[in-house]
């Protein structure tokens, strides 16, 4: 069965990076998109980017894309998350979620279980 | 970017009665559009993707409707496990996709 399952809650304090990950099985890693979402404390669910399998192709959300990198491991069959620069704003459920099999279809249909990434001083 | 709204932004229903859950598009979509569940500590989980196929494993009494603008989630006879919170999404504009502000359903 698919399963996407990420890396621990992180603690990080202003003006640090964070790097979360998205170990992939169940499934052929190098036929699926993976996406990166999150969702702040209460609020609802925000797209943050996009990554092919091979990893030459992203697409990031306008508001971060100075500040997030998503790259993969083929070897490993894992997707990472690096935000940069963190402020207080950044606290929130970090997602991966894997697109359907075409790839112009951007809705998800497995999701990891989320990492808590807490940015405080 | 897309803004999608949805409403009412909490809906109390009993169980067994019928929940209907609105999501509207700033422009048009066309027919890509997604629902999906998320229950309390859980991640989110796909219900129905271009506006009106439910997902693998979901149940029939979900159903999707509608495209362009606005948009229909009926839950025909809540059950406990369907108290939750759902969201559409727009996936017209890949991949700029967005998401609305969500509809809790509650015990009445």
């Amino acid at each position: 069965q698919v399963q996407l399952v990420q890396s621990w809650a992180e603690v990080k304090k202003p003006g640090a990076s964070v790097k979360v990950s998205c170990k992939a099985s169940g499934y052929t890693f190098t036929s699926y998109y993976m996406h990166w979402l999150r969702q702040a404390p209460g609020q609802g669910l925000e797209w943050m980017g996009i990554i092919n399998p091979s990893g030459d192709f992203t697409s990031y959300a306008q508001k971060l894309q100075d500040r997030v990198t998503v790259t993969t491991d083929t070897s490993s069959s894992t997707v990472y998350m690096d935000l940069s620069r963190l402020t207080s704003e950044d606290t929130a459920i970090y997602y991966c979620a894997r697109g359907p099999f075409d790839v112009t279809r951007g809705y998800f249909d497995y999701w990891g279980q989320g990492t808590l990434v807490t940015v405080s001083s | 970017e897309i803004v999608m709204t949805q409403s009412p932004a909490t809906l109390s229903v009993s169980p067994g009665e019928r929940a209907t859950l609105s999501c509207r598009a700033s422009q048009s979509v066309s027919s890509s559009l997604a629902w999906y569940q998320q229950r309390p500590g859980q991640a989110p989980r796909l219900l129905i993707y271009d506006a009106s196929t439910r997902a693998t494993g979901i149940p029939a009494r979900f159903s999707g409707s509608g495209s362009g603008t606005e948009f229909t989630l009926t839950i025909s006879s809540l059950q406990s496990e369907d108290f939750a919170v759902y969201y559409c999404q727009q996936f017209n504009n890949w991949p700029r996709l967005t998401f609305g502000g969500g509809t809790k359903v509650e015990i009445k």
